[in-house]
C-alpha cells in the first residue's frame, strides 16, 4: 500500500512557541491532504484539508491563524501550530490518497508544556 | 447530517471467542463509501476494508468479515477466533460522494485477553 510519513512523531514544546509538522507522501503525489486531530480516547477530526499550490481549506471552528497549513509540493504538506498552548496538546494525523482509500501517516503526539 | 455511531465504548473476549463491532452510519446521499481502520496502541491507523453504497455483498478476509446493510445502515465488522494482537481501537468511518474527508465514529477499544 502507499505510504505516508510525518515528521517529527512526538514533540514537546512550550506554551507560546511555534511547532511545525510535515507530512509526506513518500511513494505517490497528493494534490490533497488531510490533518485529522485527536484527543487522547477520542475519535479523529478533520481540521483542514491541504491543497497543493492554493489555500487549505478548514473545517468548522478551526482557527486558520493557529492552524498554519502549507501544501508546497505534490508530496509535502506541512502544519504549523502556531503560539501553541497546553490546550493544543494532542495527536496530529495526516493522510493522502493515491486513488480510493486513504492512507494514514504514522500521526505527531504534541505536548505543550 | 453525515454521522457514525459505534455505540461499543469497549469490548473485553478471551482469546478464540468471536467478536462483532457495530458500525451506524447516517448520510442522505446515494453515493457514500464505508471504511474500517484499526489503531494499535502504537496510533498508526491500519487501512481494513473499503466498500461503496453500491456494493453490499458481505467480505471475508482471512478472520476478518463484514455485512454491509443498506436497509439497516449498517456496516458491522465481525473477527472469527480472536488473537491478542487483535486488541486495538476500531474506527468506522464514512466518506460522502467520494470527497475523501472522513467522518469517523467514535471507535471502539477492542481487548483479547490470553
Amino acid at each position: 500500500g502507499a505510504v505516508v510519513s510525518q515528521h517529527p512523531s512526538w514533540v514537546i514544546c512550550k506554551s507560546g512557541t511555534s511547532v511545525k509538522i510535515e507530512c509526506r507522501s513518500l511513494d505517490f503525489q497528493a494534490t490533497t491532504m488531510f490533518w485529522y486531530r485527536q484527543f487522547p480516547k477520542q475519535s479523529l477530526m478533520l481540521m483542514a484539508t491541504s491543497n497543493e499550490g492554493s489555500k487549505a481549506t478548514y473545517e468548522q471552528g478551526v482557527e486558520k491563524d493557529k492552524f498554519l497549513i502549507n501544501h508546497a509540493s505534490l508530496t509535502l504538506s506541512t502544519l504549523t501550530v502556531t503560539s501553541a498552548h497546553p490546550e493544543d496538546s494532542s495527536f496530529y494525523i495526516c493522510s493522502a490518497s493515491p486513488s480510493g482509500e486513504q492512507y494514514f501517516g504514522p500521526g505527531t503526539r504534541l505536548t505543550v508544556t | 447530517a453525515q454521522k457514525v455511531t459505534q455505540a461499543q465504548t469497549e469490548i473485553s473476549v478471551v482469546e478464540k471467542e468471536d467478536v462483532t463491532l457495530d458500525c451506524v452510519y447516517e448520510t442522505r446521499d446515494t453515493t457514500y463509501y464505508l471504511f474500517w481502520y484499526k489503531q494499535p496502541p502504537s496510533g498508526e491507523l491500519v487501512f481494513l476494508i473499503r466498500r461503496n453504497s453500491f456494493d453490499e455483498q458481505n467480505e471475508i478476509s482471512g478472520r476478518y468479515s463484514w455485512n454491509f446493510q443498506k436497509s439497516t445502515s449498517s456496516f458491522n465488522f465481525t473477527i472469527t477466533a480472536s488473537q491478542v494482537v487483535d486488541s486495538a481501537v476500531y474506527f468506522c468511518a464514512l466518506d460522502t460522494s467520494g470527497t475523501y474527508k472522513y467522518i469517523f465514529g467514535t471507535g471502539t477499544r477492542l481487548k483479547v485477553l490470553a
